[in-house]
């Protein structure tokens, strides 16, 4: 079965400070990865996925992320934060057919002055 | 771009009625989702539907119905409140083989 791991629930950096999110997978067939980022009052927003092709996937608004099948990793990362950066954000990991999603339990970016 | 549209933002109701939530989408997507989001658990699938009239349990479905007589249309059905069911509730959609798209969600409270 499928499941995803997100370290850190929250995370704070300075503005202009490397932001990096970490996540990983758990999956039995080559997975399909995803990152979404949830702005305050709002739904979920896709930032970027991964579909077996490029293992450096680049994204919306400067960010991008790594599949490493060795470390069953996903990581999230944008060389410098904005302050509009702040979210929350969402690993997810496709399975059980039909599109589903099992995401993890999101991180909270906040970005100081 | 893809349009998912849930018709409350907010709803504040009462144990023991009957409540629904409305999703909307414009994109003719086969698949249809509702998740509940609490803090400190992430988004969990309450049920899916992959056709009209077709639907599957997700991993807390107890408590909740669904309904999806047209394809663009997709309702989710607390049959009757408890205060338990106080929830961020997001809706989404997805094509074979696409990212799945979110409405902006309904907060509800049951008082």
């Amino acid at each position: 079965a499928q499941s995803v791991t997100q370290l850190g629930s929250h995370v704070s950096v300075s503005e202009g400070a490397l932001v990096l999110l970490r996540c990983n997978y758990s999956s039995s067939v080559p997975p399909y990865l995803f990152w979404y980022v949830q702005y305050p009052n709002q739904g979920l927003q896709l930032l970027l996925k991964y579909t077996s092709a490029a293992t450096l996937v680049k994204g919306i608004n400067g960010f991008e992320a790594e599949f490493k099948k060795s470390e069953t990793s996903f990581h999230l990362t944008k060389p410098s934060a904005h302050m509009s950066d702040a979210a929350e954000y969402f690993c997810a990991v496709r399975g059980g057919g039909y599109n589903k999603l099992i995401f993890g339990a999101g991180t909270r970016l906040a970005v100081h002055p | 771009d893809v349009k998912v549209t849930q018709s409350s933002r907010y709803l504040v109701k009462r144990t023991g009625e009957k409540v629904f939530l409305e999703c909307v989408q414009d994109m003719d997507h086969e698949n249809m989702f509702w998740y509940r989001q609490d803090p400190g658990l992430g988004l969990r699938l309450i049920y899916f539907s992959y056709d009209v009239k077709m639907k599957e349990k997700g991993d807390i479905p107890e408590g909740y119905s669904v309904s999806r007589e047209k394809k663009e249309r997709f309702s989710l059905i607390l049959e009757s409140a408890s205060t338990n069911q106080t929830s961020m509730y997001l809706c989404a959609s997805g094509g074979s083989d696409q990212p799945q798209h979110f409405g902006d969600g309904t907060r509800l409270s049951i008082l």
